[in-house]
């Protein structure tokens, strides 16, 4: 089975900050990586899928890179409204997974 | 517009059995694949279990394997997960999901809060 990891697992930033969050995978996951964003109480909102692509719709401060093993989410300029927790998920095979997730947090 | 509506969560006991529901609409539900994912309370996102879209395969995460099953009615666009011998540990929010395979998920249910308490 595919294992992800995520890191950091918590971070605080303040409005306007660049962030990364980074997902490894246990093997090679070509470019079949997606990223969630989720808040309290509602349903994960996905932002980018197949590693890169960003799903219309989210804003374009929200970019995705990597293939095989290690993929990147950057918030280029973080807004009030990102703060969240985000999950990356791997759609290679089965069983799916997410990882651990990324809660970012106001500074 | 592209609707899914859960239902049947609630509070159980251990060892109970509950049937979640989720009535899809807006999309033409017999070719897709679905999803049902949970969110138990300080934990993060857990696959559960995926059908595809005749119904012909089916795919558990080892946690549920052999408790849960998921099943779907093509003639009502609903997807379904039935649980049985639920534990504490299955405490979570339901989610049901449509899947675009790699593309990712972009339409989720609203969630269904399983509560399992003695």
């Amino acid at each position: 089975d595919i294992q992800l990891t995520q890191s950091p697992s918590f971070l605080s930033a303040s409005v306007g900050d660049r962030v990364t969050i980074t997902c490894r995978a246990s093997q090679d996951i070509s470019s079949h990586l997606a990223w969630y964003q989720q808040k309290p109480g509602r349903a994960p909102k996905l932002l980018i899928y197949s590693a890169s692509s960003l799903q219309n719709g989210v804003p374009s401060r929200f970019g995705g890179s990597g293939s095989g093993t290690e993929f990147t989410l950057t918030i280029s300029s973080l807004q009030p409204e990102d703060f969240a927790t985000y999950y990356c998920q791997q759609l290679n095979s089965y069983p799916l997974a997410f990882g651990p997730g990324t809660k970012v947090d106001i500074k | 517009e592209v609707q899914l509506m859960q239902s049947g969560g609630g509070l159980v006991h251990p060892g109970d059995s509950l049937r979640l529901s989720c009535a899809c609409s807006g999309f033409s539900f017999s070719t897709y694949a679905m999803d049902w994912v949970r969110l138990a309370p300080g934990q993060g996102l857990e696959w559960l279990s995926a059908i595809t879209d005749t119904g012909a395969q089916t795919f558990y995460a080892d946690s549920v394997k052999g408790r849960f099953t998921i099943s779907r009615d093509n003639s009502k666009n609903t997807l379904y997960l039935e649980m049985s011998g639920l534990g504490a540990e299955d405490t979570a929010v339901y989610y049901c999901a449509k899947s675009e395979f790699t593309r990712g998920w972009n339409y989720w249910g609203q969630g269904a809060l399983v509560t399992v308490s003695s």
